[in-house]
Formats: structure tokens, sequence, C-alpha cells
């Protein structure tokens, strides 16, 4: 197993540019999240999968993000219309729903900068 | 609200010093857990300890220690002998968990960056 990955790692697109990520978690976990990280802070909840659904979402998550995990294997994150403040780090983690509580692993990241 | 809160923003020590990294948080709830994650210049958050609300015992792992102090709710980490490649920034998380949906947020702190020379 070699983790959970981000594609791209990088992305820089123009403003008003639709961008789509994609993260694949680690095989057996059922649960996948997304947060975002700008300069300086840390990580912050965007959206969270069980499965194929998602079962939460942060204020955060504009009308303009829209996220998928068809399958309840792979997931992408769309944002449309894109903004110079969605510039930032988009993490994807996973973890498995068992009888004891784990912690969430995460990716590499996808850095996006909005021009 | 949870909230957690990394006073030191940025710590620089030498090759061997000890070098403590606070963290203070606030909850409500009675179960939940505490996390700390080192993140390296690649920018990968590596998952480094977690530990939950019923367990306060400290813990050691090689070079790293915690303690977790509910009286003062703290949850610090300390590095012995600081080498080069601890450099990074760490972040310290909380979590709740959802009995219903399982579904866990972590909140982050906002990080302490961690400098080592030589």
């Amino acid at each position: 197993d070699t983790g959970v990955s981000q594609d791209p790692r990088h992305k820089i697109t123009k403003r008003g540019q639709n961008v789509t990520f994609r993260c694949d978690p680690i095989s057996e976990h059922n649960r996948l999240y997304w947060y975002r990280q700008t300069l300086g802070q840390g990580p912050e909840f965007l959206t969270y999968f069980q499965n194929e659904a998602q079962l939460e979402k942060s204020r955060l998550l504009s009308d303009r993000f829209s996220a998928e995990r068809p399958k309840g294997s792979f997931s992408t994150l769309e944002i449309q219309r894109t903004e110079q403040g969605d510039s930032a780090m988009y993490l994807c983690a996973s973890n498995f729903r068992g009888e004891n509580y784990n912690e969430q692993f995460f990716g590499p990241g996808t850095r996006l900068t909005v021009l | 609200a949870q909230k957690v809160t990394q006073a030191q923003t940025e710590i620089s020590v030498v090759e061997k010093e000890d070098v403590t990294l606070d963290c203070v948080y606030e909850t409500r709830d009675t179960t939940y857990y505490l996390f700390w994650y080192k993140q390296p210049p690649s920018g990968e958050l590596v998952f480094l300890i977690r530990r939950n609300s019923f367990d306060e015992q400290n813990e050691i792992s090689g070079r790293y220690s915690w303690n977790f102090q509910k009286s003062t709710s703290s949850f610090n980490f300390t590095i012995t002998a600081s080498q080069v490649v601890d450099s990074a920034v760490y972040f310290c998380a909380l979590s709740e968990v959802s009995m219903n949906t399982g579904f866990q947020k972590l909140v982050f702190g906002t990080g302490t960056r961690l400098l080592v020379s030589p």
C-alpha cells in the first residue's frame, strides 16, 4: 500500500476557470476527508465521505465547490469559477471505521494557485 | 466551539537541545481525541501520536514524549536532543467523534515552526 495519493500536486489556473482534483485513499479505508490549508495556517475541514455518501460539509464549502466519491473509492473535488481566495493547499485524508478510532492519513496535497 | 491554540509561532534551537511545543485546547465534550502531526517542507502531514480523553498517561517514543493534562487542557510535545531532520511545522489537533456517523472532524492549531540548526 502506497498511502493516500493526490493528483495533480500543483495546479496554476486563471481566475474564473474550473479545476478538479483527485484523491485516491488507502485501499481499505472507507472514510475520506478533504481539508484546505492556507499559508501559515493549519488545515481546515471541508467535507467528509463515508463510502460513497457525503455526510458532512463545512460552511467553507461554498456553492462553487463540489465533491464526489463515486463507488466509495477515489474522490474528486471541483472548484468552479475559481477566485484568488481559493489559492491554497487542498489535502485529502482517509481512515477506516472499525471498532477503534483511527488516525487520519494524509496525502501530499494539491497546491492551487489562482492568478 | 472547539479550538486549538499553539501560541508558539516559531522556535529556533541548536542541534541536541531539548524543545517543548505547547498545545492548549478547548472542547465541551467529555470524549475527544488529541493528535500531533508533523509537516515537513514536502508538505505531507505525518501522524505522530493519538491520545483519547480518558488516557492521561504520558507517552515516550524514542526522542519524542507527550504530556497530556486534562486539568490544564494541554497536550504538550517534547523533542529530546533535537536533530536537523526535526525541522518542520508541527500541528496539534483535536477531534470529536459522532457516534451515529463516525464523523471525525479534525480541528487544527495554527502550527509551530521548529528550526533546528546544526
